[in-house]
């Protein structure tokens, strides 16, 4: 079955810089993208980010442009979202989805990012 | 603030009917983008729902139906149940920027 594993909870620092990894099995990986979404403690779900694993195209809304960068390892089937100059206002769960036409199909089991001084 | 509207709660009694709205604008569901909804239960991920308007992934009940009219769609349960409690969450792209729009959430209470 499709799963997407994260990776474990983090603590930073504010200014520090964070990677969150995302395994994905029981599918072809390179056949769908992977979207990032957050999720504020007490808050709505926010659209971060997307890559697709087919060519590594990568679209990032605007408010986290320069701050968040998309990669994959293909061959690990895993993606990774870095995200930098944390604030506080960063604190947040951090999720994977399977992106299939522009709807989030599976999600990861979420990434607790806490920035904190 | 969300670029897609929802009622922040809505709620019905076991059994009932309960549908809740997103109101979206002409560079999203008003282009023809199309509406997905999830449903959250607290501390879980969210779990996709409805999608492409109106289709249910393998597993989610018929009680569930979505519907898209214009800018807006909408998101009906039938036969109220103690564990449709959740949170529900619309959510399109935008035409231009392909970027995903949510609406804020609708916290569903059976009573």
């Amino acid at each position: 079955q499709v799963q997407l594993m994260q990776s474990g909870a983090e603590a930073k620092k504010p200014g520090a810089s964070v990677k969150v990894s995302c395994k994905a099995s029981g599918y072809n990986f390179i056949n769908y993208g992977i979207s990032w979404v957050r999720q504020a403690p007490g808050q709505g779900l926010e659209w971060v980010a997307w890559i697709g694993a087919f060519n590594g195209n990568k679209n990032y809304a605007q408010k986290f442009q320069g701050r968040v960068t998309l990669t994959l390892d293909t061959s690990a089937s895993t993606g990774y979202m870095e995200l930098r100059s944390l604030r506080s206002d960063d604190t947040a769960v951090y999720y994977c989805a399977r992106d299939r036409d522009y709807h989030l199909q599976h999600w990861g089991q979420g990434t607790l990012v806490t920035v904190s001084s | 603030q969300s670029i897609l509207t929802q009622p922040p709660s809505v709620s019905g009694l076991p059994g009932q009917r309960v549908t809740i709205f997103c109101t979206g604008s002409i560079s999203n569901i008003g282009a023809g983008s199309d509406v997905h909804w999830y449903q959250q239960v607290p501390g879980k991920a969210p779990k996709l729902l409805i999608y492409g308007n109106n289709n249910r992934p393998s597993g989610v009940p018929d009680r569930f139906s979505g519907s898209r009219s214009g800018s807006s769609a909408s998101l009906a349960i039938t036969g109220l149940q103690g564990d449709d409690e959740a949170d529900y969450y619309c959510q399109s792209h935008d035409s231009r920027s392909s970027d995903l729009v949510f609406g804020g959430g609708t916290r569903l209470t059976v009573l």
